[in-house]
């Protein structure tokens, strides 16, 4: 699976959008972009993933660029309770079930 | 409600005296793995289940056994507990991935193991 960066932490002001970057220069063309979160110290929680198209679900926006070698992770709106480690995932789609989880952002939403 | 429970949520324990936690989750689900979690070292794969009775090591076994007896159940089992296996566990279940289905994990809350 291709290595992700993303940078260690980010602020955001409560009621903006946070936009949370993540490089994955040697992603495969069959891998798929997770974006999962964790709040403190309870389980991780799905986002949303997607391939090559942008994605957007109740929870947030995943644009990902022509190339695929960069992502962005958009709450368009963020909320005190979004403040938790956000983690940007490659993995072959249907191959395996199994996350290799990096470090991840520390989003901080400011009130 | 779709869940993966996890038990105990937290424990104090002693160097050498087994321990089980359990894991259960109600989605019917054939993969099922376990997580630890430790500061700097972000989550680290300890077992993995594609379906009853078939299990797996992933990338941290050592210390540590599992069990699928049954699709829901997938105990973690530490025979002779060691401080360093003082950490945060979790339990995560999914569908299998393929056949169009890309597998997203639900986690457990958590169990925060602690050995003296």
């Amino acid at each position: 699976d291709a290595k992700t960066t993303q940078p260690p932490s980010m602020d955001c002001a409560e009621g903006r959008a946070a936009n949370l970057p993540c490089n994955h220069s040697t992603i495969s063309g069959n891998e798929y972009v997770y974006w999962y979160r964790q709040i403190h110290s309870q389980g991780p929680q799905y986002i949303i993933h997607g391939l090559k198209n942008n994605e957007t679900n109740e929870m947030a926006s995943l644009i990902i660029t022509e190339d695929r070698k960069s992502s962005t992770l958009i709450l368009p709106h963020a909320t005190l309770r979004d403040t938790a480690v956000y983690y940007c995932i490659v993995r072959v789609g249907g191959a395996t079930n199994k996350l290799i989880f990096g470090t991840g952002t520390l989003l901080a939403v400011q009130p | 409600e779709a869940q993966v429970t996890q038990n105990p949520r937290y424990l104090i324990t002693v160097t050498g005296k087994k321990l089980t936690v359990t894991c259960s989750q109600n989605m019917n689900h054939e993969y099922m793995s376990w997580y630890r979690q430790d500061p700097g070292l972000g989550l680290r794969q300890i077992y993995y289940s594609m379906n009853v009775e078939v299990t797996d090591k992933g990338d941290v076994p050592e210390g540590y056994k599992v069990s699928r007896k049954e699709k829901r159940n997938f105990p973690l089992i530490l025979e002779s507990p060691s401080p360093n296996q003082t950490s945060l566990y979790f339990c995560a279940s999914s569908r299998l991935a393929g056949g169009g289905n890309t597998g997203e994990l639900f986690f457990g809350e958590g169990s925060r193991l602690t050995v003296l």
